[in-house]
């Protein structure tokens, strides 16, 4: 079956960088893209961007813009989403999600990035 | 910055209908902004529900269906089951950016 699984729980310093990532399995991971996005504690769901795992195109965000980058390990079926300049307002659960034509159909099960001095 | 607005809270009782919306603030909502539908329970991901307005996934239980209705994207529920009781989340597509409603919490009472 079709599975995203990320990396666990993170605890960064404002300044910091942080890079999570997302394996796939049980289907043919360039036929998909993956779509990022976050919830921050008592908020709602901000989208961050897009990244094709076919040509590693990305679509970011504008908010975004500069201080993240969405790459892809073919060789293992991986996306990875890194934001860096953290500041405490990055406090969020970040999810990555299959997305191809307007479709967002299967999700990870998110990871928990806490930005604390 | 295109704003899309849901209902906040809205409630229902077992066995009734409920019809959530989700409206865009550049206008009409219509099948081009590509409206996809999600729920979350508490301590979980989301899950897809709806995709291109009307179309459901394999997992999509029968009594949620989506539509185009007086200009907004809309996900309706009949026959409401206790297990429904969640937040629901919209996305629309526009000018190459998705953008996400600040989801409904539906309460099953």
């Amino acid at each position: 079956q079709v599975q995203l699984v990320q990396s666990g729980t993170e605890v960064k310093k404002p300044g910091a960088s942080v890079k999570v990532s997302c394996k796939t399995s049980g289907y043919t991971f360039t036929s998909y893209g993956i779509t990022w996005v976050r919830q921050a504690p008592g908020q709602g769901t901000e989208w961050m961007g897009w990244i094709s795992t076919y040509d590693g195109n990305t679509n970011y965000a504008q908010k975004f813009q500069g201080r993240i980058t969405m790459t892809t390990d073919t060789s293992t079926s991986t996306a990875y989403m890194e934001l860096r300049s953290l500041r405490s307002d990055d406090t969020a659960v970040y999810y990555c999600a299959r997305d191809h034509d307007f479709n967002m159909d299967v999700w990870g099960q998110g990871t928990t990035v806490t930005v604390s001095s | 910055q295109t704003v899309v607005t849901q209902e906040p809270s809205l409630t229902v009782s077992p066995g009734g209908t409920v019809t959530l919306t989700c409206a865009s603030s550049t206008g009409a909502v219509t099948s081009g902004y590509y409206p996809n539908w999600f729920q979350q329970k508490p301590g979980q991901a989301p899950r897809a529900l709806i995709y291109s307005a009307s179309n459901k996934h394999s997992w999509t239980p029968a009594r949620f269906s989506g539509s185009l209705l007086g200009g907004k994207a809309a996900l309706t529920l009949s026959g409401v089951q206790p297990e429904d009781e969640a937040e629901y989340y919209c996305r629309l597509y526009n000018s190459g950016v998705w953008v996400f409603g600040g989801g409904t919490k539906l309460t099953v009472l």
